[in-house]
């Protein structure tokens, strides 16, 4: 039980480059959501899904895309790397939103050039 | 959505001491749950204290919430350097409750 798997680790990217981060949890939760964290700061929820199919907007949506086609997997793309998307990124998963425990990915730390 | 907000911002305390911090919201609740981020990782789930709880204990850790003031206590006992990390409170609306919004959370210093 691998729990939350995030790739890359670290990655570096150049102004107008795409690029998808990978989420993917062994638990079959039903939702799953990506954050990003500034430095000094909380987590800012991007997307969100509650299940295979179905996604939806968080707080801070604009310049990512996300889709759900399997319960597993989560992948979050970077349509054209800004440097204000510089940040770590986290996935999470849970059995349900709001009633219980969000299980974390050790995250992606993105650079953008 | 809901979001906590943790107090203080910041605390430094000697190994061995008890370490309080804070948090208020300001809707409704199902649960709110504590969380601890270690420098350079991700947030793991500490406790989870239903709203119609009002202490609950999990090894050196003690929460407690009051409803009627919207608001919640982490109690971090006889603290180790090891503790030092960030805590998020997260107040839950429940199911279908979404747009999870965390604070910016209490960065604790345990000094060896």
């Amino acid at each position: 039980n691998a729990g939350v798997t995030q790739t890359p680790k670290f990655q570096v990217l150049k102004t107008g480059q795409s690029m998808t981060l990978q989420c993917a949890q062994d638990m079959n939760h039903e939702y799953m959501s990506w954050y990003r964290q500034d430095p000094g700061m909380g987590l800012r929820l991007i997307h969100y899904s509650v299940g295979a199919g179905i996604t939806d907007q968080g707080e801070v949506p604009n310049g990512y895309n996300v889709s759900r086609s399997t319960t597993e997997d989560f992948p979050l793309r970077l349509l054209s790397a800004a440097p204000s998307q510089t940040s770590v990124y986290f996935c999470a998963s849970s059995y349900e939103e709001g009633t219980q425990p969000q299980h974390f990915g050790d995250g992606t730390r993105l650079s953008i050039l | 959505s809901q979001q906590g907000e943790e107090d203080p911002q910041a605390l430094s305390i000697q190994e061995g001491e008890n370490a309080t911090m804070n948090c208020s919201y300001k809707t409704s609740i199902n649960n709110l749950q504590w969380y601890r981020q270690n420098s350079g990782r991700g947030l793991v789930h500490l406790i989870l204290i239903r709203s119609n709880e009002r202490e609950k204990h999990s090894g050196r850790l003690r929460v407690t919430l009051d409803t009627s003031k919207k608001s919640s206590s982490l109690l971090i006992t006889a603290s180790r350097a090891a503790d030092t990390a960030s805590y998020f409170c997260l107040p839950a609306a429940g199911a279908g409750g979404f747009k999870t919004i965390f604070g910016a959370g209490t960065r604790l210093f345990v000094k060896a």
